[in-house]
């Protein structure tokens, strides 16, 4: 089955820098592959889409890029906010599966005033 | 409002006896989904739904039921739940292959 892997430590910032996280996945070449953000005791809420025949997507302050061949997804917010605080998983649509979808176990952003 | 619910968004139960966690979107989504999260587990998928009658497996179907016999709802049916389905649980709906999902807020449960 697909593998999905985040980093599991925390990632400290400083206000106004960028943050960088990784999504990396093993077994299957997904058509595209999501981002969302969660907050402590609530749901998931959807960022962004980046599809295989992109490399890039933005969105204000938010860049997605998207690998094949590294089979790597990198996650951008730049100028971050202590709002930005919060958990960030990464997830992929099995391709022959339609809705069948898997999550990595999210990168948790600390970003500090 | 568009939203996904969830009833009830806590839950304390016994092990064995039978319980029903209900889901339901406002969006006329053909696709809806079970989630239970853990910590260092992530999200796994339990059971999804294609369209009304069409369900399957997810990652971790095991001790879990399902139906959609409606398209709005989507109920998760532990029959015998096990201390080890202690978890919190998301339902989600999407209206299109390759389309954003949709969370509902969560039904954090608790076998004893």
């Amino acid at each position: 089955s697909q593998k999905i892997e985040q980093n599991s430590e925390a990632l400290n910032i400083q206000e106004g820098k960028t943050a960088t996280l990784t999504c990396n996945y093993t077994n299957y070449s997904p058509a595209y592959l999501q981002w969302y953000r969660q907050d402590p005791g609530r749901g998931p809420v959807f960022l962004l889409l980046i599809r295989e025949n992109e490399k890039e997507k933005r969105k204000e302050r938010l860049k997605v890029t998207f690998d094949t061949t590294l089979k790597q997804s990198l996650f951008h917010i730049t100028a971050s906010q202590p709002a930005d605080s919060a958990t960030y998983l990464c997830a992929l649509e099995e391709g022959d599966n339609f809705n069948k979808f898997y999550f990595g176990s999210g990168t948790k952003l600390n970003v500090k005033p | 409002e568009a939203q996904v619910t969830q009833n009830p968004r806590y839950l304390i139960t016994v092990t064995g006896k039978k319980l029903t966690v209900t889901c339901s979107q406002n969006m006329n989504h053909e696709y809806m989904s079970w989630y239970r999260q853990d910590p260092g587990l992530g999200l796994r998928q339990i059971y999804y739904s294609m369209n009304v009658e069409v369900t399957d497996k997810g990652d971790v179907p095991e001790g879990y039921k399902v139906s959609r016999k409606e398209k709005r709802n989507f109920p998760l049916i532990l029959e015998s739940p096990s201390p080890n389905q202690t978890s919190l649980y998301f339902c989600a709906s999407s209206g299109r292959v390759q389309e954003t999902q949709y969370f509902g807020p969560g039904t954090r449960l608790l076998v004893l």
